[in-house]
């Protein structure tokens, strides 16, 4: 089976500090990744998506790494601001267009 | 471009109670189409999927059921709700190609009592 992890839970940083979130997940043989973020009591918006040919992928502020070998991901915020705030999630695809998602990081940017 | 929809936002259903969850997608043609169900403090867990009409994959033994009567329209049903139903519901799109991305729509959170 499957699975995906995410540590910490929950995270709290001062604005304007880089942070690094982490995902691992049990299968290395993953066709590619996304990382989402969802607000509370909203759906989700996609941030990045990296696929399984790619070490990293950039939007704006955002970096997402990828290590198949290890089974690690890690999304990368820089010069964080109280707008970050939310739950972020991971989810590989393991090849058969579905995604399994981790249980998230609730990130508290603190003004 | 391409948009999502999903309604209702909130529903609050009694126990036995038949529900019917409704995700339109516009914008795109063929797309796969996506239940999810978010249980307080757990993850995603998919519920169903669909890469055409008529097409149903069921992921999870329940009591709900998903039809795709029309290529852009994903109904999430069932005949009686249960308290374990409760939860927040979300439709998802993507298109088979290059990327693969996931789209997500706003929801609907749904509270059996």
């Amino acid at each position: 089976k499957q699975e995906v992890t995410q540590i910490p839970a929950a995270l709290s940083v001062p604005e304007g500090e880089n942070l690094v979130l982490n995902c691992s997940f049990t299968d290395s043989a993953i066709y590619n990744l996304q990382w989402f973020r969802q607000d509370p009591g909203k759906g989700l918006t996609s941030l990045l998506l990296i696929q399984s040919s790619q070490r990293e992928q950039t939007s704006g502020r955002l970096n997402a790494s990828l290590d198949k070998s290890s089974g690690r991901s890690t999304l990368y915020i820089a010069a964080s601001q109280p707008g970050d705030s939310a739950t972020y999630l991971c989810a590989p695809n393991f090849g058969n267009e579905k995604l399994t998602f981790g249980t998230g990081t609730r990130l508290t940017i603190i003004p | 471009s391409q948009t999502i929809h999903q309604w209702p936002a909130t529903l609050v259903q009694p126990v036995g109670s038949p529900l019917s969850l409704e995700c339109t997608v516009e914008g795109t043609s063929n797309p796969n189409l996506y239940w999810y169900r978010q249980a307080a403090g757990r993850g995603l867990q998919l519920l169903f999927y669909s890469v055409g009409i008529g097409q149903i994959s069921s992921e999870v033994p329940q009591n709900l059921s998903a039809s795709r009567p029309q290529d852009r329209q994903f109904i999430l049903s069932s005949k009686k709700l249960l308290l374990s139903d409760s939860g927040f519901y979300l439709c998802a799109w993507s298109v088979v190609g290059i990327e693969e991305t996931q789209y997500f729509g706003p929801g609907t959170r749904l509270l059996v009592l």
